[in-house]
């Protein structure tokens, strides 16, 4: 059971908007950012989203990040089909004095 | 551009310890303000963090492998790396190393990562 919780899966159609929950607690989301990363197959991880709503550099507009309270989000708008991968949150949780993940959310691109 | 590249067996027996060395190259490891980490993922699971470190030595474990990590740096070889005792099956998994992109736990920049199994 990940500390912080999301959906594991999510769908959508090319050209919709898609958001992807992450839910934590006092202990992470509200007092640490959060990071958003996406994996494709195969592949590592990247880093898509810092500091709650940051893109790195070379990062599409079509991915953003918010926060509120104990739940983050990550949105992507104009969905396409190389959207197509795992996503997983990341945040820093000062109970446990550690860095935590989400268990990740698979998303589909219809 | 920096890059990042794991190395270690890729085979490792129940109770043996786990050994890696990630080497950093079109970089600085000494460039201050960024934090060079470990992170693993099982097969078909998710990515769980093993620990962070900066280039003085600081180092930061997960409390749930704090026991069996060691984390060390070699500035001169421009490498750093993971130690992990007494491993068992559920070590299995692939291992990245990373650096952060701004903070303290925003990996920016991964290593291709390296399965290490464990097994007899």
């Amino acid at each position: 059971q990940s500390v912080l919780t999301q959906p594991p899966s999510a769908s959508g159609t090319p050209g919709q908007r898609v958001t992807i929950s992450c839910s934590g607690s006092s202990y992470n989301v509200v007092s640490n950012t959060v990071n958003w990363y996406q994996q494709l197959p195969g592949t590592a991880p990247k880093l898509l989203i810092y500091n709650d709503n940051q893109r790195p550099s070379g990062v599409p507009d079509r991915f953003s990040g918010s926060k509120s309270g104990t739940s983050a989000s990550l949105a992507i708008s104009g969905l396409q089909s190389e959207d197509e991968a795992d996503y997983y949150c990341a945040a820093w949780d000062d109970s446990l004095n550690g860095a935590v993940f989400g268990g990740g959310t698979q998303l589909t691109v219809l | 551009q920096l890059q990042l590249q794991e190395s270690g067996p890729g085979l490792v027996k129940p109770s043996e310890t786990l050994s890696l060395t990630c080497t950093v190259s079109g970089g600085s490891i000494s460039r201050p303000n960024y934090y060079w980490g470990w992170i693993r993922q099982p097969p078909g699971k998710g990515l769980e963090w093993i620990g962070s470190m900066y280039h003085s030595g600081s180092t930061y474990y997960s409390p749930s492998l704090k026991s069996r990590v060691t984390m060390s740096v070699d500035t001169s070889k421009s490498q750093f790396s993971l130690k992990l005792s007494s491993v068992t099956a559920a070590d299995t998994a692939v291992y990245y190393c990373a650096r952060t992109y701004s903070g303290f736990e925003d990996f920016g920049y991964w290593g291709q990562g390296t399965l290490v199994t464990v097994s007899s």
